[in-house]
């Protein structure tokens, strides 16, 4: 069954760092590529960027760029997403998601990561 | 860059259809078929319904459907029922190698 795990949920601090990991399983970890989309609560879903852990080429949406930095360790079959120097206007779900075509589209999720940011 | 244009609701009665509609330009939806739709349940994480403009995973009623003219993508949902009631998203590719989604639209089932 293939299955995307993501971790727990954080209350940070403003100014703080956070890793978020997405531990694949269940299929080639190296062979799909793996993207982060951000719903800020009550808001629709945003395109982060996209790793192929193959080779670790990154593709940054140009709203992230600079913002957040992507990961990937293929010896454990998971993806980071690092977030930097928090806002409060960071705190969101993150969701990890497998792109399955040639297109960017999504077949398997993240149960979705909830970070809070509040001093 | 910006998103994608979607209804902010649509609405409907069990057993009729419903279409969203999802307008982009020529550098994503109109270039590319490469468009497709997300079920998000509250509370949940999103689920592709629609694929490559009308392509439907495996396990995905038939019920839904995709096509495209133009710069404008659409999903209908035939023979509407409760439990289609969620948020949908359009996303598409772009000319500039990056995904962008659409603002979402909440179905109701009256």
């Amino acid at each position: 069954e293939v299955q995307l795990v993501q971790s727990g949920a954080e209350v940070k601090k403003p100014g703080e760092s956070l890793n978020i990991s997405c531990k694949g399983s269940g299929y080639t970890f190296i062979a799909y590529w793996i993207a982060w989309v951000r719903q800020m609560p009550g808001k629709g879903l945003e395109w982060m960027g996209i790793i192929y852990p193959t080779d670790s080429h990154i593709r940054y949406s140009p709203s992230f760029q600079g913002q957040v930095t992507i990961s990937v360790d293929k010896s454990i079959n998971t993806a980071y997403l690092q977030l930097n120097t928090l806002k409060a206007s960071d705190t969101a779900i993150y969701y990890c998601a497998r792109r399955f075509t040639a297109g960017y589209d999504f077949d398997y999720w993240g149960q979705g990561t909830l970070v809070t940011v509040s001093s | 860059q910006s998103a994608l244009t979607q209804p902010a609701s649509v609405s409907g009665s069990p057993g009729q259809s419903i279409t969203i509609s999802c307008t982009g330009t020529s550098s994503d939806v109109g270039g590319y078929n490469f468009v497709s739709w997300y079920q998000q349940h509250p509370g949940k994480a999103p689920k592709v319904m629609i694929y490559d403009v009308n392509n439907r995973p495996s396990g995905v009623s038939n019920r839904f459907s995709g096509s495209k003219s133009g710069n404008t993508a659409s999903l209908t949902i035939s023979g509407l029922r409760a439990e289609d009631e969620a948020d949908y998203y359009c996303s598409s590719y772009t000319r500039s190698d990056t995904l962008v989604f659409g603002g979402g639209t909440k179905v109701s089932v009256l």
